[in-house]
Formats: structure tokens, sequence, C-alpha cells
């Protein structure tokens, strides 16, 4: 099986940097995905990695360790829209025809003046 | 515009009266899924399918059923509703292969 763990809940100031953390276990590891939600709101792509090592894409970075079982993504200059809950997800070659993600809780993020 | 469209939106239904939700995609994903979300167990997966004809069981199936005539479509079919199904619903789709999945916009249901 797989089991994901984040933080459930995280603050920040306006203009900071973020780092949510997230923990896996899973046997058959493929990948791990961030995605962004708003509430009631649709998921949206953020990152994903697959090797070792940090991904940059504009305000948002996402690094991965597969040996711990680990990843973060980073977010800087914080902006208010960024209040969001954020999703760690795993993809697994093993079950559900490769493409099945399997979500962690999710970080809610506040982000203050 | 490349999308993922889901209907209805809301919707409010009695215990037992069978309804589809319709999920549609215009990218030509071979692969498309269900999802539920319920506060604090995160998005679970009800239904997948690999392709056309091909469907199978995500984690959380029980009393609901797919179908994939179509490549774009997948709709989500529950056919007698309970009170335990209540939750926000999600339709992805995406390339084969561990790529990046689009979601829909989501079905709020509530059974009573």
């Amino acid at each position: 099986g797989q089991n994901i763990d984040q933080p459930t809940e995280m603050t920040a100031t306006e203009g900071a940097i973020v780092q949510i953390n997230c923990t896996y276990q899973t046997s058959g590891f493929n990948g791990l995905f961030w995605y962004q939600q708003h509430a009631g709101e649709a998921p949206t792509f953020l990152s994903y990695n697959v090797l070792d090592g940090l991904e940059e894409k504009g305000r948002f970075s996402s690094f991965l360790s597969r040996s711990k079982g680990y990843s973060y993504l980073l977010l800087k200059e914080l902006q208010m829209k960024d209040s969001a809950s954020y999703l760690c997800a795993l993809t697994n070659m093993v079950t559900g025809g490769g493409n099945k993600l399997t979500f962690g809780t999710g970080t809610q993020l506040k982000v203050e003046l | 515009e490349a999308q993922v469209t889901q209907n209805p939106r809301y919707l409010i239904t009695v215990t037992g009266k069978k309804l589809t939700v319709t999920c549609s995609q215009n990218m030509n994903h071979e692969y498309m899924s269900w999802y539920r979300q319920d506060p604090g167990l995160g998005l679970r997966q009800i239904y997948y399918s690999m392709n056309v004809e091909v469907t199978d069981k995500g984690d959380v199936p029980e009393g609901y059923k797919v179908s994939r005539k179509e490549k774009r479509n997948f709709p989500l079919i529950l056919e007698s509703p309970s009170p335990n199904q209540t939750s926000l619903y999600f339709c992805a789709s995406s390339f084969w292969g561990a790529t990046e999945a689009f979601f829909g916009q989501g079905t709020r249901l509530t059974v009573v």
C-alpha cells in the first residue's frame, strides 16, 4: 500500500517563503506530484518529480529524495492568492494502470498580511 | 480550450434515485478516472479507465458504476444513491504514463 503524510495547516506571511513537507511510504514508486486546490475548486498541477533533486518553476520549487521517502514544495514571494490547499500525490506503476494518483490529505496554507 | 467538463456542478437528490454525473474531455486522453473528496480523507479514486471499454475499480468503488463507450466520455453512475455518497466528486484525465492529470470543475452531490 501507500501512505502519505503532510501537515494539516500552515500559516505564512505575504512576501515570505514557505516549505510544505510530504513524507511517504510506497512500493513501485513512479513519481510524485504537487497540486494546488482552492476551496471548492478543481486541483491544478504545480510540479512533478520522478528523479531526486530540485525542480524549479517560477515562484514554486519541488524537491524529492526517493531514498528518504520525502518531498517538499517551496513557495517564494508569497501572495494572498497562494492561500489554498496543497496536495502531495504519488503514482505507482503497479496499481491503477500506472496513472493512478494517491493523494495525501493536503496542507491548508493561509497567507496573512 | 483544453478542458474536462463535468455536469452537473451541484446536485441534491433523494436516497435510491438513480443518477448520472457526466464527464467529457477534449484532449484525446487515454486515461480517465473519478475521485471523491471528503474532509479529512483527501481525494480517493473510485474507478478508472485506461481506454475505451477498459475500466477497473479504484479504492472506493462500492455503490458506483462507470462506462467508457467513447474515448472522450466517462460517466459516473449511482444506481441507488445513499447518504454516505454525499461528497465532492472530480473527474480527471491524462495521457498514458505518469503525466499531469487535468481535473473537471467538480460536482457537489448531496443525498438526503
